[in-house]
């Protein structure tokens, strides 16, 4: 069974750039996560969809940051414009039952 | 306040069980208690989850008791491998209610 897949692997950018990254997840897991992992930190919840529907974006820098789950399979957050403090690596995850996640291998942000 | 507490760091030998123990006093009554092992560079990988008593799998056992305040992820006779950040949750992961939030966790290094 294929994993979570995410892209980029690696992005620099300048502050004040946009930056993209894609997740495709684990076939038929209706459940997708967006977290954001700072160094030294454990993983902070962005947003989570259900199927194509938000379940849960309180935790999201709603000015700055953006997600859609376009027809409740692959995943693309955003952020525009990026500031210095977004540099991490950012975690895709999915799945079937709400507690049992499966992560991509995440997308590591340099911002300078 | 956090909702769960658990030691910064341990450290084992090679051969060695390890417990490690979560404190989670405000747990409430539809929370399972869920354990994640993320090694440097990866996404966080699903251990072990349970709600009340024990939990065995090929990997861990998870003790906990009937209070439910507390819990004990046990890792026998570990190995080199075994070195990562082990995270303890609580939450029962289906909404914004009771999210499953990552602490910054706890890591355990092994050694010969």
């Amino acid at each position: 069974e294929a994993g979570v897949a995410q892209s980029p692997r690696y992005k620099i950018i300048e502050k004040r750039q946009s930056v993209a990254f894609w997740c495709n997840p684990i076939s038929g897991h209706a459940t997708l996560y967006w977290y954001q992992q700072i160094l030294g930190q454990g993983p902070k919840l962005l947003i989570q969809f259900q199927n194509n529907g938000v379940v849960d974006d309180s935790q999201l820098p709603k000015d700055r940051f953006s997600a859609e789950r376009l027809k409740g399979v692959d995943s693309t957050l955003k952020i525009q414009p990026a500031k210095l403090e977004d540099s991490a690596v950012y975690l895709c995850a999915s799945s079937l039952r709400p507690r049992e996640q499966y992560f991509g291998p995440g997308t590591r942000l340099t911002v300078t | 306040l956090a909702k769960t507490t658990q030691p910064i760091s341990m450290d084992s030998y090679e051969g060695q069980e390890v417990n490690i123990t979560c404190s989670h006093n405000n747990i409430a009554t539809n929370d399972y208690i869920t354990w994640y092992q993320q090694f440097p560079s990866q996404g966080p990988r699903f251990i072990i989850q349970g709600y009340k008593t024990k939990v065995t799998n090929e990997v861990a056992s998870l003790f906990i008791p009937a209070d439910r305040k507390s819990s004990t992820l046990s890792l026998p006779r570990v190995s080199l491998s075994d070195t990562a950040v082990y995270y303890c949750l609580v939450g029962d992961g289906t909404g914004t209610a009771s999210k499953l939030t990552f602490g910054t966790g706890t890591r355990l290094q092994v050694t010969l």
